[in-house]
């Protein structure tokens, strides 16, 4: 069973460039989280998001930033005219389908380092 | 020992001898908590986790430990080896909310 896998692992952009990350959840899992994480801190929680659905983007900057997360596909995490202050690690975590009354573990991919020269 | 860097602070330990990494969690009603292991380059690792119904849960080499009434979170690690070191992230959860996560402490494990 394949963890959750992120592409591209590095990606460089110039600044007003457009960044996509991809974010493939774990086999059977339906719940996307992303996080946001500068050098030497934590990880900072941006958008939940099930299938279809924004969940809570509570975290995520009202501009530039979107997410979606396909009926079929990976999630994608998109930033326009990327700004020297997006370079950072974005880490995409899954968890299964929520039960009642219930929370599950957040299983986390290996990131992607974003460079914004 | 214990210092506070930059950023992060970094527990240092000799290999062989106990960690007890803390975190001091935010929301009284969070109810459910994970602590993540983070090595370099990569994304954090699942490491234990407890809920709220419990005050100690063990694992292999590992026990956390949960105290409500001072907020109080820790990781206790037995006979801690090299590859133990990494930086060590708690995060809570409140019911139908997201993680929260700590801001993480950095194990340093001296030969």
């Amino acid at each position: 069973n394949a963890g959750v896998m992120q592409n591209p692992r590095h990606l460089v952009r110039r600044r007003g460039q457009e960044a996509r990350l991809r974010c493939s959840p774990m086999k059977g899992h339906s719940h996307v989280y992303w996080y946001r994480q500068l050098p030497e801190e934590g990880l900072k929680f941006m958008v939940y998001l099930q299938k279809e659905n924004i969940i809570d983007e509570s975290g995520m900057p009202k501009e530039r930033f979107s997410a979606e997360f396909p009926k079929e596909g990976p999630s994608i995490l998109r930033i326009q005219q990327v700004v020297r202050g997006d370079s950072a690690a974005y880490f995409c975590a899954s968890s299964p389908l929520l039960g009642t009354g219930d929370q599950e573990t957040q299983y986390f991919g290996p990131g992607t380092r974003l460079l914004v020269l | 020992g214990e210092s506070v860097g930059l950023h992060l602070p970094t527990l240092s330990v000799q290999e062989g001898d106990n960690s007890i990494i803390n975190c001091a969690y935010s929301n009284s009603a969070s109810d459910y908590f994970i602590w993540y292991k983070q090595e370099s380059g990569k994304g954090p690792q699942f490491i234990i986790d407890i809920r709220s119904n419990m005050d100690k849960r063990q694992g292999q080499r590992v026990t956390v430990l949960l105290n409500k009434t001072v907020k109080h979170l820790s990781l206790q690690i037995a006979a801690t080896q090299p590859g133990d070191s990494a930086v060590y992230f708690c995060a809570e959860n409140n019911y139908g909310q997201n993680f929260v996560f700590g801001p993480g402490t950095r194990l340093s494990v001296l030969p």
